[in-house]
């Protein structure tokens, strides 16, 4: 079935760096636009990257830009964000999700909390 | 990171029918329209209608979408205890380049 599952969360502290992964499956990951979604503990949505099917076009939320990049491998329907210099309030779960005219399939999230 | 507008709560009575409202601007939900997702304590979140009444595969005809201006409207008609639930709207904004979310609004059904 059509299903993004998202890893690479985890416990760590500000400043540093890590790198998200969704791995993508049961349609043609590269014909989609892709996005990253976070959400803060008890809070709402919050746009964060997408990228065009073919990786030429990205754009980013002004809460991350320049801190984090989205990529992609379509050889391995895979979609990632790599995160650096990472704040306390860069602490959500974050969301893949496809875009097929909006956000119409989301993984369960993976969690990243930021503190020292 | 520009947001949409809409009200924190809505309370309506089982069987009754709730209406959502979302506010924009020109560079979004007047744009392009407004998608609505639906999202369940501790799940992610569900598509429930985009550009306006598009609905997915699924998704009850209980529910319908709309726009006037730049305001986005959801209505859910016949509320049931499954209907419980943050509703969110979202839009492409043509200016900022970037995709934004309303703040949510937390639907009970009494």
């Amino acid at each position: 079935q059509v299903q993004v599952v998202e890893s690479g969360g985890g416990v760590v502290q500000p400043g540093r760096s890590l790198r998200l992964s969704c791995a993508a499956s049961g349609f043609t990951f590269s014909s989609y636009v892709m996005h990253w979604v976070r959400q803060a503990p008890g809070k709402g949505l919050e746009w964060v990257a997408l990228i065009w099917n073919d990786g030429n076009e990205k754009h980013y939320a002004d809460s991350v830009k320049g801190r984090f990049t989205i990529s992609r491998d379509n050889s391995n329907n895979t979609l990632y964000l790599q995160m650096n210099s990472l704040r306390a309030e860069d602490t959500a779960l974050y969301y893949c999700a496809r875009e097929s005219d909006a956000f119409d399939v989301w993984g369960q999230g993976t969690m990243v909390t930021v503190s020292s | 990171q520009a947001g949409l507008t809409q009200p924190p709560s809505v309370s309506k009575g089982l069987r009754q029918t709730a209406t959502l409202t979302c506010i924009g601007n020109s560079n979004n939900v007047g744009n392009q329209g407004a998608a609505w997702l639906q999202q369940h304590q501790g799940h992610p979140p569900k598509l429930l209608s985009y550009r306006n009444n598009n609905r997915p595969s699924g998704i009850s005809e209980r529910l319908s979408a709309s726009r006037s201006g730049n305001t986005a409207s959801l209505t859910i008609t016949g509320l049931q205890p499954e209907d419980e639930a943050d509703y969110y709207c979202s839009a492409w904004d043509s200016t900022l380049s970037e995709w934004v979310f309303g703040g949510g609004t937390k639907l009970t059904v009494l």
